[in-house]
């Protein structure tokens, strides 16, 4: 069965640093979204990406974030200068239309 | 935006019994989804539910949309069906999904 990969699983890194999470969607989707979890706490919607323009964000998505897909399989999240509390974990969702959302294993990250 | 409420928030069961979780949301949605999420933190899709009755193996969920809710049942539940079930629902307008707070599943053996 098709499913959206992300990696890596784990990333570590320092407070200020720059980092990229991978996605890669399930083939035939066009619909691309990035969510966050906090530790203990519930999912919440980072973007949504469509037609190669971000179609919905959140507060939570600010100038620190961006989203690319600079291929025909990859779907990006970067987050320019991390903090402290961008530490979670990180969900890729993908789906072919605006109704059914598949998600990845996610990525752990951990900011120290 | 819409509210998403998820009951009860803590669950423990002996291995063998059923249970059911409840979702309410507060608006009108487009589509509802029911998550299972391991203890390795992994989503998994259990249902793709904006209406009617469904069922797989020993899951089933009911969603009634003009009483904005819908409820997950486990029948003989094993250790394995433990860890955070998740109700999120989408808006009728908007692409994002809204997660509800969780059910935590414990069972025990």
């Amino acid at each position: 069965e098709p499913e959206v990969t992300q990696t890596p699983s784990h990333q570590v890194t320092q407070m200020g640093q720059e980092v990229i999470l991978r996605c890669v969607p399930i083939s035939n989707h066009l619909y691309f979204y990035w969510y966050r979890q906090i530790l203990g706490q519930k999912v919440e919607f980072l973007v949504s990406f469509y037609n190669n323009e971000i179609s919905e964000k959140s507060e939570i998505f600010d100038d620190q974030f961006s989203v690319e897909r600079p291929d025909g399989s990859n779907f990006t999240l970067k987050i320019r200068s991390t903090k402290l509390e961008d530490s979670a974990m990180y969900f890729c969702a993908s789906s072919v239309s605006p109704f059914i959302q598949y998600f990845g294993a996610g990525t752990r990250l951990s900011v120290l | 935006g819409i509210q998403v409420e998820q009951s009860p928030p803590d669950l423990i069961l002996q291995e063998g019994a059923n249970s059911t979780l409840r979702c309410n949301f507060s608006d009108s949605v487009n589509n509802l989804q029911w998550f299972h999420q391991n203890p390795w933190g992994q989503l998994i899709n259990l249902f793709y539910i904006p209406s009617g009755t469904k069922q797989n193996g020993r899951l089933s969920a009911t969603t009634v949309a003009t009483e904005r809710y819908s409820l997950l049942y486990i029948s003989s539940s094993q250790t394995t069906d433990s860890g955070v079930y998740f109700c999120a629902v989408r808006e009728t307008s908007g692409s994002r999904l809204t997660f509800g707070e969780g059910t935590q599943l414990t069972v025990n053996p």
